[in-house]
């Protein structure tokens, strides 16, 4: 069982604004910054956004993201077929480990 | 570019030994922390150990403390994973990073270990 906690699923049409949730305590997200990846079938992940709210070069900006307290969250607006895939956060631990989410599964209908 | 390349899994039995790597290039290698992530099939992610970048400090995860090390060439930009005592809940794609602290900017392509009687 992860200790930040995602649903396991969502779902959106494209064009719609998805957003998936992290929620962690006061000893990880609380006080380190989120990151999540994005992962393809088959494929290695792939940093999507760092330091809570920023984007690697060639991340659209259709990506983002937002922390507040012990809670993240990833929002995808202008959702395309091409976004399906699984989303996972990732913030330090102060018990000197990386903590990931169980990860998310996002459907385009 | 920055590429990741990871070689050394297979099958074994429970209790065998294995030793992972991951030879780096397109960087300099002996600036970064690195990174071991492991994957079970069909699940999420789950770190496994961090080392810094003259190897001086490591971090291992509760799971795998007593069982598995890290270690690193910097001189053959190369990252090793030695996994000791291995059990079946270790079977894994496991995916060698560049970072630390969960921000981990370039991944290698896996490599699957399966531990099985």
């Amino acid at each position: 069982q992860s200790v930040l906690t995602q649903p396991p699923s969502a779902s959106g049409t494209p064009g719609q604004r998805v957003t998936i949730s992290c929620s962690g305590s006061s000893s990880n997200i609380g006080s380190n910054v989120v990151n999540w990846y994005q992962q393809f079938p088959g494929t290695a992940p792939k940093l999507l956004i760092y330091n809570n709210n920023e984007r690697p070069s060639g991340v659209p900006d259709r990506f983002s993201g937002s922390k507040s307290g012990t809670s993240a969250s990833l929002a995808i607006s202008g959702l395309q077929s091409a976004d399906e895939a699984d989303y996972f956060c990732a913030a330090w631990n102060d018990s000197l480990n990386v903590l990931f989410g169980g990860g998310t599964k996002l459907t385009v209908l | 570019q920055v590429q990741l390349v990871e070689s050394g899994g297979g099958s074994l039995k429970p209790g065998g030994s294995l030793r992972l790597s991951c030879a780096a290039s397109g960087f300099r290698f002996s600036d970064y922390y690195m990174s071991w992530i492991r994957q079970a099939p069909g699940k999420g992610l789950e770190w496994v150990s961090c080392i810094s970048s003259r190897g001086s400090t490591i971090f291992l995860a509760d799971s795998v403390k007593g069982r598995f090390n890290v270690s690193r060439d910097n001189s053959k930009k190369s990252l090793y994973l030695h996994m000791d005592s291995l059990r079946a809940d270790d079977t894994a794609f496991y995916y060698c990073a560049r970072g630390s602290r969960a921000y981990f900017d370039y991944w290698g392509q896996g490599s699957l270990v399966t531990v099985s009687s």
